[in-house]
């Protein structure tokens, strides 16, 4: 069965601290992304890959940054995290074909004191 | 660009009566659409899609889709409503005719179908 795998469930982290989360994804899919999710805002795009070290910012990558080293791996770096960043992060994965579905995995929801 | 919106943010149904969650979309080439399904404390799960072909799409758990180009909506449907279908809904859009793989979620919808 296809398996996208967000490292943590829930993390807990002060204002200013370096955040890394981690996503893995066993599909051999060229795309991945992430999101995050908000009451009311639904899923907002942050950054999305095409390819190895390849990336592309989506609707609101302020303050955050991605890495995609191996094609399975693609991180999500917030480099001085921040109260407004406390949000449920998801990340996905999809072949490479614009009419594909994505498959996301459980998420992760990061809570910034 | 395009974009995705869902006027409701909830959706009361009683069980065994249809169900229909609106969704709204605007491109600038031909629509790519997707319904996905949040349970708690899940991530998003794949419904249905609309590519091309028959305007009605049909997809998991008994669930369906119209494609309507002139009122440029895809609202998702299902014939009788069960308490298990009680769930955060979202609708999705990748723009075909621009080069990007970006796929647009709308902001979700609700819905709750009671006993």
């Amino acid at each position: 069965d296809v398996k996208v795998t967000q490292s943590s469930r829930y993390l807990v982290k002060r204002t200013g601290e370096k955040v890394f989360l981690e996503c893995v994804q066993d599909m051999d899919h060229e795309n991945m992304f992430w999101y995050r999710q908000d009451p009311g805002l639904g899923l907002r795009l942050i950054y999305f890959s095409y390819d190895v070290k390849m990336k592309e910012k989506g609707d609101i990558p302020e303050g955050y940054s991605v890495s995609r080293e191996k094609k399975e791996r693609f991180s999500l770096i917030l480099e001085s995290a921040s109260t407004n960043q406390t949000s449920m992060y998801l990340c996905a994965s999809s072949l490479f074909t614009a009419n594909e579905k994505l498959f996301f995995g459980s998420g992760t929801q990061l809570s910034v004191l | 660009a395009q974009s995705v919106a869902q006027p409701e943010d909830q959706v009361n149904v009683a069980e065994g009566n249809p169900l229909t969650v609106k969704c709204t979309y605007s491109v600038s080439g031909n629509p790519y659409l997707f319904w996905y399904v949040q349970y708690p404390n899940r991530g998003l799960q794949f419904l249905l899609k609309y590519i091309t072909g028959d305007n009605l799409v049909k997809g998991s758990y008994g669930f369906e889709a119209e494609f309507n180009k002139s009122q440029t909506s895809f609202h998702l449907k299902k014939p009788s409503a069960l308490v298990s279908d009680s769930a955060l809904y979202f609708c999705a859009v990748r723009d075909g005719g621009e080069n990007t793989d970006k796929l647009i979620f709308g902001t979700g919808t609700r819905l709750q179908v009671f006993p």
